[in-house]
């Protein structure tokens, strides 16, 4: 069971380049989570889906995007990247009374 | 506004000894809270949880404890092992429109067991 699986684990990119981050989970969980954590704080949610095709914002959605357009997968985009936005990202969907998280993306803003 | 606030940002003991984490809130209508462990380079994985409707939840050697009147929970870790080194945050849950659980976390305190 692979439970939430994203990519890349690490990138690097250029200010003003675009990149989107993979997520799939193959719980059949209909919700799904994008989180960032900033170095020294909690994890902040960007965005949340309830289910394929239904997305909303969460704490700290601007300058992303995403979409959901079957179950299992919730990609997030970042299409002007800055540097506010080098962070580690994680990814989770919610089963019963918990949540499961993927391993984490690296990203960093030059 | 910091709705989960874990107030100790670091705690070292012994092996052996009990490890006790603590958690403060301040939204009254989170109902569901949970603690997970982080090692480094890794996500966050579960840890154990409990509903607003207990004041205690067990789970071998981890317990969790609820205090609604003052917004307060804590994690104990009995006996503490070198294992248990890592990064533990406190999450909180309320109902939201759709039936979501939007979860907000504290900012995490780093356990050191020292053999």
């Amino acid at each position: 069971n692979a439970g939430v699986t994203q990519t890349p684990k690490f990138r690097i990119l250029k200010i003003g380049q675009s990149m989107t981050l993979q997520c799939t989970q193959d719980m059949n969980h209909n919700y799904m989570y994008w989180y960032r954590q900033d170095p020294g704080m909690g994890l902040k949610l960007i965005y949340y889906s309830v289910g394929a095709g239904i997305t909303d914002k969460g704490e700290v959605p601007n300058g992303y995007n995403v979409s959901r357009s079957t179950t299992e997968d919730f990609p997030l985009r970042l299409e002007l990247a800055a540097p506010s936005q080098t962070s580690v990202y994680f990814c989770a969907s919610t089963g019963r009374n918990t949540i499961y998280f993927g391993e984490g993306s690296w990203l960093t803003v030059v | 506004d910091q709705q989960v606030k874990q107030n100790s940002p670091s705690l070292s003991v012994q092996e052996g000894r009990i490890s006790i984490l603590n958690c403060d809130y301040t939204n009254s209508m989170f109902d569901y809270f949970l603690w997970y462990k982080k090692y480094p380079a890794e996500g966050p994985t579960f840890l154990i949880s409990i509903s607003s409707i207990k004041d205690k939840n067990e789970d071998g050697r981890f317990t969790v404890f609820l205090n609604k009147s003052a917004k307060h929970l804590s994690l104990h870790i009995v006996p503490s092992q070198p294992g248990d080194s890592a990064v533990y945050f406190c999450a909180a849950s309320a109902p939201t429109q759709g039936g979501s659980e939007k979860l907000v976390f504290g900012k995490g305190t780093k356990l050191t067991v020292n053999p």
